[in-house]
């Protein structure tokens, strides 16, 4: 149980396109999704959390024009890198929590790729 | 240091033999989990701890909480060459919106398991 699917695991593209991942819990309601940024060799830094139905909370420094995050369903959340610069390229993760104080189940993850 | 640090950063042992890895925090915290990630992949579950535990065991994992040390092990007994990832430590607190716990984590361990 408590699976979460992403998409795609990879992307490869051309600088100023935009990008969007997708988030799934398959067998569980997942009312906050979290969306973390893993650089090589490096723990996971939060970008933003996500609550089904409002406005995702982003994290300091994370620009929320930037990374548009949108969570429209108790399964499903998004993140759409916006014009992406090489600068964005790295290890996109996100995780689902069916409740308060309960586990973080992950994705396996995107690996963005700006050339 | 960070809120949930580990060491050693990297340990390399022989397949059968033991891997203890240790986490420090600095705030309070009503629990502690541990995560397990494989190169290239998103973070599994593996054991939550409570502060009001001392100790917890899954399988061949035993984890103990030290809440006056702000500390944390985790043991992997017998170890197998599919034990071979990282591990993280996380310490849950609020995110920068203050009404959802995030999960901080720590720099890593590597645990290289040798055949």
């Amino acid at each position: 149980g408590a699976v979460v699917s992403q998409h795609p695991s990879r992307v490869i593209c051309k600088s100023g396109t935009s990008v969007k991942i997708e988030c799934r819990s398959l067998d569980f309601q997942a009312t906050t999704m979290f969306w973390y940024r893993q650089f090589p060799k490096q723990s996971l830094m939060l970008m933003a959390t996500s609550n089904e139905g409002s406005k995702a909370t982003y994290e300091q420094g994370v620009e929320k024009d930037k990374f548009l995050i949108n969570h429209a369903s108790l399964t499903l959340s998004t993140l759409t890198v916006t014009s992406a610069h090489p600068e964005d390229s790295s290890f996109y993760i996100c995780s689902a929590q069916g409740g308060p104080n309960q586990p973080q189940h992950f994705g396996d993850g995107t690996r963005l790729s700006i050339l | 240091s960070q809120q949930g640090e580990e060491d050693p950063q990297a340990l390399s042992i022989q397949e059968g033999e033991n891997a203890t890895m240790n986490c420090s925090y600095k705030t309070s915290i009503n629990n502690l989990q541990w995560y397990r990630q494989n190169s290239g992949r998103g973070l599994v579950h593996l054991i939550l701890i409570r502060s009001n535990e001392r100790e917890k065991h899954s399988g061949r994992l035993r984890v103990t909480l030290d809440t006056s040390k702000k500390s944390s092990s985790l043991l992997i007994t017998a170890s197998r060459a599919a034990d071979t990832a990282s591990y993280f430590c996380a310490t849950p607190g609020k995110n920068s919106g203050g009404s959802n716990y995030k999960l901080t984590f720590g720099k890593g361990t590597l645990l290289t398991v040798n055949p």
